[in-house]
């Protein structure tokens, strides 16, 4: 099976612009997760989708949103970015449940400027 | 992806030693813990979990110990090699549907 797919790979944008990652999950998994990792704060949960509804969210400012679609395939969005929001955003996805046995994407690395 | 982690705790192991990598976690109420591997360059990988009900659990060449009295969670290599050089993350989850929550992750180098 193919891996977690997340396009795109790199990002540059400036302050105030907004931007929208995309995650394709393995083959047949419904629950996709999203999580911001930067040095300074680590691995941070942001939401978590299942069946197309948000099942859980992190304490993130509502610049941050994400949705999935009817094939599992999931977006999220930042608009009005902040130097702040330079980070690796990571996807991951699992067959039911999200955390055990999570398959992670390689992430998008968004430098804000 | 890349690992990031600049300032992480750094485990120095020689190849072939035994390696333990520790974890002090937050939430009694955690049911689950998971341990991830994150190697330069990719997401986070999946290594092995324990439920809060047992206190020792193994898999292939790793093992993982719960301490729920002390809040305490460990990963322990068998026989280190160059491979598992890389960022280990613990995590916990309250139950199966509940957000998971990172450690900060330590760095382990495995040296010849």
């Amino acid at each position: 099976k193919a891996g977690v797919t997340q396009t795109p790979r790199y990002l540059i944008k400036t302050r105030g612009q907004q931007v929208t990652l995309s995650c394709s999950p393995i083959s047949g998994h419904r629950s996709v997760s999203w999580y911001q990792q930067t040095p300074g704060q680590g691995l941070q949960f942001l939401f978590e989708y299942f069946s197309e509804t948000q099942r859980n969210k992190g304490n993130f400012p509502g610049r941050f949103s994400g949705r999935q679609f009817s094939n599992s395939r999931s977006e999220m969005n930042v608009s009005t970015l902040e130097l702040g929001d330079s980070a690796l955003y990571l996807c991951a996805s699992s067959l039911w449940a999200p955390g055990r046995e999570q398959y992670f994407g390689p992430g998008t690395r968004l430098t804000v400027t | 992806g890349e690992s990031v982690g600049l300032h992480l705790p750094t485990l120095s192991v020689q190849e072939g030693d035994n390696s333990i990598i520790n974890c002090a976690y937050s939430n009694s109420a955690s049911d689950y813990f998971i341990w991830y591997k994150q190697e330069s360059g990719k997401g986070p990988q999946f290594i092995i979990d324990i439920r809060s009900n047992m206190d020792k659990r193994q898999g292939q060449r790793v093992t993982v110990l719960l301490n729920k009295t002390v809040k305490h969670l460990s990963l322990q290599i068998a026989a280190t090699q160059p491979g598992d050089s890389a960022v280990y993350f613990c995590a916990e989850k309250k139950n199966s549907w509940g957000k998971l929550q990172f450690g900060a992750g330590t760095q382990v180098v495995v040296t010849p």
